[in-house]
């Protein structure tokens, strides 16, 4: 079964530097991803995602995610954090000829001032 | 603005009790999704409905049922509620077609079962 590891269950980082969230899934025919964002006591956001064409997505607030078929790989970047920024993010996959969200452990992002 | 509002924010209920979580959506999607949330875990499907009186099992069933007599309505039933339930419950919906098609969250319930 497709299954998605988040490297991470805590990520902490100052305002103003880099934001780098890990995403990696375990299918060999790429599935359709994404990255979902919670804020304190709300719902699941959807930040980006990718399904087919350029291979580095944006989404919103300034994050992005580059998605590389020899690395598994789907990692969640922002060049510069805010501390606003700090919930708990979610990568995601839909596995190929599949039709519902399988959902990684995800990531509390701290950010220091 | 979309929205999926859920019943009630916070829940307590005891051992063998028959709960209710409600999920209402107002943006005329044909799919809705019941998910729980635990730490370490992420989201984990229980159930989904494609369209009215129609439901699917998730990947974790049960102890669990649904009910969707209209489309903006989603229901989850615990029948004997147990305290392996006590969890944060999320509902969603979808506009019917690619299965790429954003999901939209309620807030959530967070049930604790005593």
């Amino acid at each position: 079964a497709q299954s998605v590891t988040q490297l991470g269950s805590h990520v902490s980082v100052s305002e103003g530097a880099l934001v780098l969230l890990r995403c990696n899934y375990s299918s060999s025919v790429p599935p359709y991803l994404f990255w979902y964002v919670q804020y304190p006591n709300q719902g699941l956001q959807l930040l980006l995602k990718y399904t087919t064409g350029a291979t580095l997505v944006k989404g919103i607030n300034g994050f992005e995610a580059e998605f590389k078929k020899s690395e598994t790989s789907f990692h969640l970047t922002k060049p510069s954090a805010h501390m606003s920024d700090a919930a708990e993010y979610f990568c995601a996959v839909i596995p190929s000829g599949g039709n519902k969200l399988v959902f990684g452990a995800g990531t509390i992002l701290r950010v220091k001032s | 603005d979309v929205k999926v509002t859920q019943s009630s924010r916070y829940l307590v209920k005891r051992t063998g009790e028959k709960v209710f979580l409600e999920c209402v959506q107002d943006m005329d999607h044909e799919n809705m999704f019941w998910y729980r949330q635990d730490p370490g875990l992420g989201l984990r499907l229980i159930y989904f409905s494609y369209d009215v009186k129609m439901k699917e099992k998730g990947d974790i069933p049960e102890g669990y049922s649904v009910s969707r007599e209209k489309k903006e309505r989603f229901s989850l039933i615990l029948e004997s509620a147990s305290t392996n339930q006590t969890s944060m419950y999320l509902c969603a919906s979808r506009v019917a077609g690619a299965s790429t098609n954003e999901q939209f969250f309620g807030p959530g319930t967070r049930l604790t079962v005593l």
